[in-house]
Order: C-alpha cells, then structure tokens, then sequence
C-alpha cells in the first residue's frame, strides 16, 4: 500500500539553531497533513497541520512546507531548544475525518 | 481538565490471555481512534468508533482483536488469546467531532508486553 516516510531517522542540531525535519509521501490523494511531536512516554501531541490548496503555514516558531509536486512535506523549528528534543511524526489523510497515517518518525535531539 | 485517560500504563500478559485497554476520552468527546505503535515505528489505525458505533475498523486484525464504545463508561480494546507479536503500545485519541484534527488529544498509552 502507499505510504508516509521520511529521510532522517534522527537529527541532531545546537541549541538555538533552526531545524528541518523533512516527510516524503506517496499517496497523491493525500490532503490533509499534519506534524506531531511525542516525547518519551507520551503520546502524540499535535503541532501544526496544513491542508494540500497550501504550501505554507506558520505556527509559533514552526512552520510547515508542503510540495505536492514532489510530495514533500518540511517541519521547521525556529531557535530549537532543548524542550523540542523528541520524536517527530507526520501524518496524513486523504480526507478530514478519516484515519491518519503515520510515518516511522525523525528523533530530534538538541545539544546544548 | 483531564484530558485522554488510559489505562493500565503497562501491561504484562502470557501468551493466551487476555488484554484489555481502557480509554477514557476528553470530557465531551464522543469520537475515540485507537492506534498501535511498535517500537521505533510510526503509529497504525486500528479502529474508529463513536458512541455505541464502529465508523471504521480496516486496521483492525481479524481475528483476537475487538473494540467497544458504549454509551456510558470507556472505550476498550480486547485483545483475545495475546501473542508476542500484540506487545506494542497501544493510544487512544478522542476528538470531539469529525474533521477535527487539529482537535485530536491523544492518551499517554498503554504499553502491552507479552511474555
């Protein structure tokens, strides 16, 4: 079946640099996404989410960029800190309302 | 103001028993999605369901497994007859209506370790 995935299986950056965490996606009926962040023990926590009839939105110090044409999906976090060390998931659908489908995540640790 | 509720944190089972997940959704929420994540993996549908309803269950395994909403009390998740391969952790996500993605609160998990 299609899936999600993702480039980086883990991401190390210095505390006060931007990252980008980057998703792949094969289903081009996709259209909705959204990123997660879970920390150890916890589950799912939603970040930021973007519809497929946009390529940019921002959140505070995140922003999400999606490229339908070479389905593509980016995470950036401003001026990481430490408390953004964790697991990072995107997730898509094809429809609002139907069952998410997760990629195997990116570890993002920051370094002080 | 609580949020997704699940419970046990942890659960140890022998081959052959059975397990059974319990989710307490947000107050007001009447959708509940479970998910199984394995380890270092992203997490898998299982099922969808809303009060007294299963909306959709392609995740779910065919056999052993099986979900409940009922009208009063949590979300359960049976898992029948467990094998090595059940251990995960399980989640449970509730939102208060459909569509509402932005609106979806997920539980800290159950981790489900069979022996």
């Amino acid at each position: 079946g299609e899936s999600v995935g993702l480039h980086l299986p883990t991401l190390s950056v210095q505390e006060g640099d931007n990252s980008i965490i980057n998703c792949a996606y094969s289903n081009s009926a996709s259209d909705y996404f959204i990123w997660y962040k879970q920390e150890s023990g916890k589950g799912p926590q939603f970040i930021i989410d973007i519809r497929s009839n946009m390529d940019k939105r921002q959140g505070q110090r995140v922003t999400v960029l999606l490229n339908k044409t070479v389905k593509h999906l980016s995470l950036q976090i401003a001026a990481t800190q430490p408390g953004d060390s964790a697991v990072y998931f995107c997730a898509e659908c094809e429809r609002s309302g139907y069952a998410l489908n997760f990629g195997k995540g990116t570890s993002l640790l920051v370094t002080p | 103001n609580a949020g997704v509720m699940q419970n046990p944190r942890h659960l140890v089972r022998r081959r052959g028993q059975e397990a059974r997940l319990r989710c307490s959704p947000v107050k007001g929420h009447s959708h509940v999605y479970w998910y199984r994540q394995l380890p270092e993996e992203g997490l898998k549908f299982m099922v969808y369901l809303q009060k007294e309803n299963i909306i959709d269950e392609s995740g779910m395994p065919k056999e052993r497994f099986s979900a409940e909403f009922p009208k009063e009390g949590p979300s359960i998740l049976r898992i029948q007859q467990v094998v090595r391969g059940d251990s995960a952790a399980y989640f449970c996500a509730s939102s208060p209506d459909r569509g509402s993605e932005e609106k979806l609160f997920f539980g800290s998990g159950t981790q489900l370790s069979v022996l």
